[in-house]
Order: C-alpha cells, then sequence, then structure tokens
C-alpha cells in the first residue's frame, strides 16, 4: 500500500468527453501535486496545493481543472481534451514546510485521449 | 529556475555488478535536496535515497549510495550488487527548501539489471 491512491488506473476518453482524475492519501500530508508524465520528458509540474490552497500552476491549459476539497483529497477534471494531453498523470503528497524529504507519489493514471 | 540533467538514456548491467547513473543539476537556492526516484514497471515513483545539500556527507542506503560534488553541482547514484528489482527508470529531482517541496525532475534513466 502506497499511501497514495490514484483511480482511476487507466482511462480513454473521447476529446468531447469530460472525466475526473481522482487522488487520495492517508499519511497526514498538507501538501498534494499534480505531475504530467510523457515519454521522453522529464515530469511536469501541474498543479500545487498546500493547505488546501492552491500554490502554483504552472501555465496548464484551462482544459484541466484542479479540485482540492481537504486535505487528503485531490481532483483534476477534465474536459475537451486533445490527443497531446495522452499521457501518465501521476498525483504526489508531501508534509509542507520545507522538510525535504519529497514526495509520496500513486501509482498514476494512465490517460488515452482518442 | 531549477534544471536536472540525467544525461544516460539507458544503461545495462549485469547481476552483482556495480553500476553508476549521473546526475547534474542548476540552482539558485542557498539551500535545497536531492533525490533519487526508481519508477518501475508498477509505474509506482519509489524515494531511493535523499541528500540534504548543507552535508557534505554522501547519503547511503544499504546498496544505494550517492556521489554529490555540490561544487561541480553532481550528484550522481551508486548501485552496489545489482539485482533484477533494480530495474527501472531513475530519475534524479533537486528540491528547494521553501514550503512545500517543489521538485524539478531529469528526463531518467533506464537501468537495464540482466541475470
Amino acid at each position: 500500500e502506497t499511501g497514495v491512491t490514484q483511480t482511476p488506473r487507466h482511462l480513454v476518453m473521447g476529446m468531447t468527453n469530460k472525466k475526473s482524475l481522482k487522488c487520495e492519501q492517508h499519511l497526514g500530508h498538507n501538501a498534494m501535486y499534480w505531475y504530467k508524465q510523457s515519454a521522453k520528458k522529464p515530469l511536469e509540474l501541474m498543479f500545487v496545493y498546500s493547505l488546501e490552497e492552491r500554490v502554483e500552476n504552472n501555465s496548464v491549459p484551462s482544459r484541466f481543472s484542479p479540485e482540492c476539497p481537504n486535505s487528503s483529497h485531490l481532483f483534476l477534471h477534465l474536459h475537451t481534451l486533445q490527443p497531446e494531453d495522452s499521457a501518465l498523470y501521476l498525483c504526489a503528497s508531501s508534509q509542507d514546510r520545507g522538510t525535504g524529504y519529497g514526495y509520496t507519489f500513486g501509482s498514476g493514471t494512465r490517460l488515452t485521449v482518442v | 529556475a531549477q534544471t536536472v540533467t540525467q544525461s544516460q538514456p539507458e544503461m545495462s548491467v549485469q547481476e552483482a555488478e556495480t553500476v553508476t547513473l549521473s546526475c547534474t543539476y542548476d540552482t539558485s537556492e542557498n539551500n535545497y535536496y536531492l533525490f533519487w526516484y526508481k519508477q518501475p514497471p508498477s509505474r509506482q515513483m519509489i524515494l531511493v535515497i535523499r541528500q540534504e545539500a548543507y552535508k557534505q556527507q554522501n547519503a547511503t542506503e544499504n546498496r544505494f549510495s550517492v556521489n554529490f560534488q555540490k561544487a561541480a553541482k553532481s550528484f550522481s547514484l551508486k548501485i552496489s550488487d545489482s539485482q533484477l528489482g533494480d530495474t527501472a527508470m531513475y530519475f534524479c529531482a533537486s528540491g528547494r527548501d521553501l514550503g512545500y517541496s517543489t521538485l524539478t525532475f531529469g528526463k531518467g534513466t533506464m537501468l537495464l539489471v540482466s541475470p
């Protein structure tokens, strides 16, 4: 058990669909992250939530909409995606206040946009 | 801004041998952390080892150790007595010590351990 659970594990969606990715952690962490992992590219930070407030948004297109209703849950709402958005989406959590202990990751959602 | 460079897209090693993965980074931060993560086919990223930049002593975790050269901004990972289960993508990452730990990752090195 990783401590960070992502669902679904795989998702295939059409460009006109609306879907949501879910991330859940019960580690007592208070910062949560969405990363995009594409082949041959470094992990791209998408969003950061610290104490349930969005603190970073790295120029992500508006077709990606995050939501953090509480410190244990993080969602990524998807709508009108493009084929280039196909990737592995990783959620992570950490303890705030710069302890430097890195992240705990989930196993990701493999998204395919058709 | 921080950047992390891994110049070896792929590496191979035989079981029980030693292998070193390279990483260089650039940062303007005075206080930062460095990490190596492992991503096996199961996709979950697992923390292998971490280094605090203000500590000169190289970190060690069982068969994994780092060679941290702060002036050269180099942070290599040495895996001793390689095992088949070490086959994975390895990512080097750096993080600033500012509230939440925002990490910047390299492109990764695919390590294949063969019998």
